[in-house]
């Protein structure tokens, strides 16, 4: 049975914290893993999508690392700002079937 | 804005009914892919659809069913509907590539909330 896991679930920092959550996935047949972010009453919003054991992904802040040998992934936020408040999902594709995490729900004080 | 639309924004309907909900993908993208979200669950893959055929299925229910026509917009159509289908559904849209649309971004629209009582 495919499981997408991402931990934590939720995460609390402040303003200036560097955080980082992981996806953990089925590291057989692997084909793509594709991280989003999705603000409240909004859609999501594709951040990365990564295919290569060892692929290193960066937007401005925000980067992303891949194993899929060990099946996860991390992403990594630099310095994180109140705008970064939103989930945060990881979707593992199995050659078609796009499998979802429940995401990691963060939150940023100022 | 992503640009890819989703009509309606909202619908509100009774146990039993049935309801089309519709999407049309950005410009240029031949892709569709249909998602639930429920208050339990997280994101749900229902269907691909590539240039009206359907490409990749996923926990889609027999009640459900969905096409893509020519001009390449998606219908998803709801039958004998059940308190616990009530959800937002989200359509989402690429341009497929040679990875035959895995590795491709898809690009969310706002969604449809369907409400049923």
């Amino acid at each position: 049975i495919l499981n997408v896991e991402q931990s934590p679930q939720s995460l609390h920092v402040q303003e200036g914290d560097s955080t980082n959550f992981t996806c953990s996935f089925p590291s057989s047949n692997f084909y793509a893993l594709h991280w989003y972010r999705w603000e409240t009453a909004k859609s999501p919003e594709a951040l990365f999508v990564m295919t290569l054991n060892g692929d290193e992904k960066k937007k401005g802040r925000i980067s992303a690392t891949l194993n899929t040998k060990e099946g996860y992934s991390y992403l990594y936020i630099k310095g994180s700002q109140p705008e970064d408040s939103a989930t945060y999902l990881c979707s593992y594709n199995q050659g078609g079937k796009l499998i979802f995490g429940q995401g990691t729900e963060l939150s940023v004080k100022p | 804005d992503s640009g890819v639309t989703q009509t309606p924004k909202h619908l509100i309907t009774a146990t039993g009914q049935r309801v089309t909900l519709r999407c049309s993908p950005r410009s240029g993208d031949l892709s569709v892919y249909w998602y639930q979200q429920s208050l339990d669950q997280g994101l749900q893959f229902l269907i691909q659809y590539y240039n009206g055929e359907e490409r990749a299925k996923g926990n889609i229910l027999e009640r459900f069913s969905a096409q893509q026509f020519p001009d390449l917009h998606s219908e998803l159509n709801l039958s004998s509907l059940e308190l616990g289908d009530s959800a937002l559904y989200f359509c989402a849209s690429s341009v497929v590539s040679t990875s035959g649309g895995i590795t491709d971004t898809q690009y969310f629209g706002p969604g449809t909330r369907l409400t049923v009582l």
